[in-house]
C-alpha cells in the first residue's frame, strides 16, 4: 500500500514553454502532498506544501507564479512549470503524508532547452 | 531551530565491511526518525524508521539504526556491505509541531569497494 506515482518520468520541453507534471496517491488518499526539488548531488528542497482544497502553500523563495500547485482531489496533486527555462531542468520529486509519514513517489526528470 | 546533520558526505567501505552511517538531528519535541535510500534517477526508498517503542529499529537489505536520545542521533549501520548498497542515503525527521513537516540531511554517498 501507500503507493506514490509520477507522470512523466522525464520530460524535455523548449525554453518558454510550460510543462506539468502529475502526482497521485494510487491507492490511499491525501489531503496534504510536498512538492520538492532536487540539485544533482544535492539533498531534497521542499518546494510547496500543497493542500487539497485550498491554495499551496510555497516555501521562501519558491516562484509560486512560475510553478503552479493545484491539489484539485485526494488524490491528485499537478505541478506546473511555467515559462520554462533552463536553470529550471532538475529532478522533482512529489510525496504524499500519510500521518507523521510521507510516501515518496519515483520523481520527474525536467531538462529544459 | 529543527535540523538534521549527516556527518561525512562520502562514505566508502570495502564489500563485506561494516556500513555506518551518521545522522543527527536537533528538536524540541520527540522526533519521528527516516532513513531513505536513493539509486540514480530513482526516488526515494524507505529503509526504515522510528516512531515510539524500541529505539533499535531493523529495515529491510540488513540496515538498522538505534535512536539514542541522549545523543540526538540515529545512525544507521549494515554489518556487511554489498555492492548493491552502493547508493545515496538520506536521513529525515518529521516533527509534529511543524505539522510533520519533513527536514533531510544533506545526505551521504555510499561507495562500496569490490
Amino acid at each position: 500500500g501507500a503507493v506514490v506515482s509520477q507522470h512523466p518520468s522525464r520530460v524535455i520541453c523548449k525554453s518558454g514553454t510550460s510543462v506539468k507534471i502529475e502526482c497521485r496517491s494510487l491507492d490511499f488518499q491525501a489531503t496534504t502532498m510536498f512538492w520538492y526539488r532536487q540539485f544533482p548531488k544535492k539533498s531534497l528542497m521542499l518546494m510547496a506544501t500543497s493542500n487539497e482544497g485550498s491554495k499551496a502553500t510555497y516555501e521562501q523563495g519558491v516562484e509560486k507564479d512560475k510553478f503552479l500547485i493545484n491539489h484539485a482531489s485526494l488524490t491528485l496533486s499537478t505541478l506546473t512549470v511555467t515559462s520554462a527555462h533552463p536553470e529550471d531542468s532538475s529532478f522533482y520529486i512529489c510525496s504524499a503524508r500519510v500521518a507523521y509519514e510521507q510516501y515518496f513517489g519515483p520523481g520527474t526528470r525536467l531538462t529544459v532547452t | 531551530a529543527q535540523s538534521v546533520t549527516q556527518l561525512g558526505s562520502h562514505v566508502s567501505v570495502s564489500e563485506g565491511a561494516l556500513v555506518l552511517l551518521r545522522c543527527n538531528y536537533s528538536s524540541s519535541v520527540p522526533p519521528y526518525l527516516f532513513w531513505y535510500v536513493q539509486y540514480p534517477n530513482q526516488g526515494l526508498q524507505l529503509l526504515l524508521k522510528y516512531t515510539t517503542g524500541a529505539t533499535l529499529v531493523k529495515g529491510i537489505n540488513g540496515f538498522e539504526a538505534e535512536f539514542k536520545k541522549s545523543e540526538t542521533s540515529f545512525h544507521l549501520t549494515k554489518p556487511s556491505a554489498h555492492m548493491s548498497d552502493a547508493a545515496e542515503y538520506f536521513c529525515a525527521v518529521s516533527l509534529s509541531n511543524t505539522g510533520n513537516q519533513f527536514y533531510f540531511g544533506t545526505g551521504t554517498s555510499l561507495t562500496v569497494i569490490p
